[in-house]
């Protein structure tokens, strides 16, 4: 079984700060995405990383694969409240795969 | 429909009964999955439907649960003779064939208390 994990577990900050959640395996994986789950919902798709070193951004976040593609990182520059959330990474093991493996994710809370 | 549907949102079921959880995938989408959420962790893979087919169900915890999608389109998973460790949020997804770079669509999932 791959694993994901995820860190910080948890994380707690002010309006206006600057973050950063880590993901990382010790297996390769030929994508990376990365989710945002709010409660009593499901999670939804934020991004999807393929090549090794690439980096995506999407408004304020910033995303990241590894060289390696064995990691990932998000980083939220000037957080909202409404950046709150649990945030899940997810990969496909292999280029036939079709099954997700998720990390446990890290739950944000931004403090107005 | 334009999301995932779920139902019932929640479900509150007494050790040892019979649960039927259900889920309308987006239409045309030809894959479904389930995944099951425990509390603070993240979805783990129960199984996957491609059109009627079930192509992996390694995920599934026990042989008390079952899953279908007898016209490819609506999938319904069964939880027979309920146990606490049941008790979970269970989610549903579904996606085009092989496009992974849009990933999944959940449903919001149901929420089902064994007490």
């Amino acid at each position: 079984t791959q694993l994901l994990e995820q860190s910080p577990q948890f994380l707690s900050i002010q309006e206006g700060e600057n973050l950063t959640v880590y993901c990382n395996s010790s297996s390769v994986f030929s994508s990376l995405q990365w989710y945002r789950q709010e409660p009593g919902e499901g999670p939804v798709l934020l991004v999807t990383v393929v090549t090794g070193g690439e980096v995506k951004k999407l408004k304020r976040l910033t995303f990241q694969f590894g060289d390696a593609r064995k990691d990932s990182s998000l980083h939220i520059t000037a957080a909202q409240p409404g950046d709150t959330g649990l945030y899940l990474c997810a990969g496909y093991s292999g280029a036939g795969s079709y099954q997700l493996t998720f990390g446990k994710g890290t739950k944000l809370s931004v403090i107005p | 429909g334009a999301g995932v549907s779920q139902s019932p949102r929640y479900k509150v079921a007494k050790r040892g009964q019979d649960v039927a959880l259900r889920c309308d995938p987006i239409s045309g989408h030809v894959s479904l999955f389930w995944y099951q959420q425990a509390l603070g962790q993240g979805p783990e893979f129960l199984t996957y439907f491609q059109n009627e087919a079930q192509l992996d169900k390694s995920g599934l915890p026990s042989d008390r649960f079952f899953a279908e999608r007898p016209e490819g389109s609506v999938s319904t998973l069964k939880i027979q003779r309920t146990q606490q460790e049941d008790s979970a949020v269970y989610l549903c997804a579904s996606s085009k064939v092989e496009d992974r770079v849009e990933g999944y669509t959940f449903g919001s999932g149901t929420r089902l208390t064994v007490v």
